[in-house]
């Protein structure tokens, strides 16, 4: 049971370049979250998910779009990279109905 | 102001008590929690109170939250360096999003 993984753990990108960060999670939860985390300003909730093939916006979803495509797996896309950008991004799940998110390692991006 | 509020540093001695402090003004949470976030690592769940409830104690951590103050504290007793982290205070409904407060960092000394 390897909980909430994130791929990469680490990325540098360029200005306007595009990527995928992928987060998935073994314990058939229900809820998926991206969260970005930036010094000063605790974790800030960027796009959520509360089943396979829907998902919502949450409190800073600009610049970022998300998929749910399978249950396990909840992707936060990139599709032109800023400066802004730069943070480290977390992925978290829960069952529905339940009062407990478990996190991911993280993925920290820089982008140049 | 910001919607939960955390001081941004503490620093005690080995064997004392932390004391961290958390403000919020939004009251219609259901949860409110407490995460620790070691160097280089994810957030960890340490606990978490009802906002039924006034104080909730597992072993080292006590939790006390005054409503009427919209105040909540998490108090580590006999703090070790191992205890050395970022503590996030966060209010939630079940299974709902989280609202996180800046951290607070917490630097134990031998």
């Amino acid at each position: 049971n390897a909980g909430v993984t994130q791929t990469p753990k680490f990325r540098v990108l360029k200005t306007g370049q595009s990527m995928t960060l992928l987060c998935a999670q073994d314990m058939n939860h229900e809820y998926m979250y991206w969260y970005r985390q930036d010094p000063g300003m605790g974790l800030r909730l960027i796009h959520y998910s509360v089943g396979e093939g829907t998902t919502a916006k949450g409190e800073v979803p600009d610049g970022y779009n998300v998929s749910r495509l399978k249950k396990q797996n909840f992707l936060l896309g990139l599709e032109s990279a800023a400066p802004s950008q730069t943070s480290v991004y977390f992925c978290a799940s829960c069952l529905a109905g339940s009062y407990e998110q478990y996190f991911g390692p993280g993925t920290r991006l820089t982008v140049t | 102001g910001e919607d939960v509020e955390q001081s941004l540093f503490l620093s005690v001695r080995e064997g004392d008590s932390s004391v961290i402090n958390c403000t919020y003004t939004d009251s219609s949470s259901t949860y409110l929690y407490w995460y620790k976030q070691e160097p280089g690592a994810g957030l960890q769940l340490l606990t978490y109170i009802f906002s039924n409830m006034d104080m909730k104690q597992d072993q080292r951590l006590t939790v006390l939250l005054n409503k009427k103050d919209k105040h909540l504290s998490l108090r580590i007793a006999d703090t070790q360096t191992g205890d050395s982290a970022i503590y996030f205070c966060a209010r939630g409904n079940q299974g709902g999003k989280l609202i996180f407060g800046q951290g607070t960092e917490l630097s134990v000394k031998p």
